[in-house]
């Protein structure tokens, strides 16, 4: 049973397209993150939503527009997407604001 | 300079100990984590400590903190090659949010 889980695990896709990635939790957690890890394996917050709520949004293009129907699901679509934004993206939740991540497997997004 | 430092790659001898250290510059850190990334795979909590406390042991895992120099290290003893993954530090500041500053990690690379 997964716990946080993300489709697709692999995305390759030409520039200029628009795509979504899709993450779901099911372990009734309240908060849900995604991350961007660039070629260098640094890992940055990029948005987190609690309880449907926009939370954090750090700097960020506003090609890049997380959407959470419901607590269980965060998706993250990208416009007008660049080479710049090849990365592998992670999901991850937590019981709240204050406690620990799960991490999903990652979405790694190639831009050609 | 980067918030959180690590070396980049450690390689051990099977049965051997290894140790991770990481350097972090936010003195006011109330956590810090240890995080354990396998190929292919999203991050997994591994262990973390409390800023009021100097060391805690989990198992084969011991992590020491030393505040005054802002040093985190990580100890895995009898390591395995099955604990060949790339292990991240990250530090999180007070406030009631856990969103971590991630180090850039660390590739231990285990030998027969």
């Amino acid at each position: 049973d997964t716990a946080v889980s993300q489709t697709p695990k692999y995305l390759v896709t030409q520039m200029g397209n628009d795509k979504s990635i899709k993450c779901e939790q099911n372990l009734g957690h309240d908060t849900m993150y995604w991350y961007k890890q660039d070629s260098k394996k640094f890992l940055k917050i990029m948005f987190s939503y609690n309880n449907k709520e926009l939370i954090i949004n750090e700097t960020v293009p506003n090609r890049f527009s997380p959407k959470s129907p419901d607590k269980a699901h965060l998706n993250l679509h990208i416009n007008s997407l660049e080479l710049g934004d090849s990365a592998v993206y992670f999901c991850a939740s937590s019981h709240n604001m204050e406690s620990e991540q799960y991490f999903g497997p990652g979405t790694r997004l190639t831009v050609t | 300079g980067e918030d959180v430092e690590q070396s980049l790659f450690l390689s051990v001898r099977e049965g051997d100990s290894s140790v991770i250290n990481c350097t972090y510059t936010d003195s006011s850190s109330t956590y810090l984590y240890w995080y354990k990334q396998e190929p292919g795979a999203g991050l997994q909590l591994l262990t973390y400590i409390f800023s009021n406390m100097d060391m805690k042991q989990d198992q084969r895992l011991t992590v020491l903190l030393n505040k005054k120099d802002k040093h985190l290290s990580l100890r895995i003893a009898d390591t395995q090659t099955g604990d060949s993954a790339i292990y991240f530090c990250a530090e999180s500041p007070p406030g009631g949010s856990y969103i971590p500053t991630f180090g850039r990690g660390t590739s231990l690379i285990v030998h027969p």
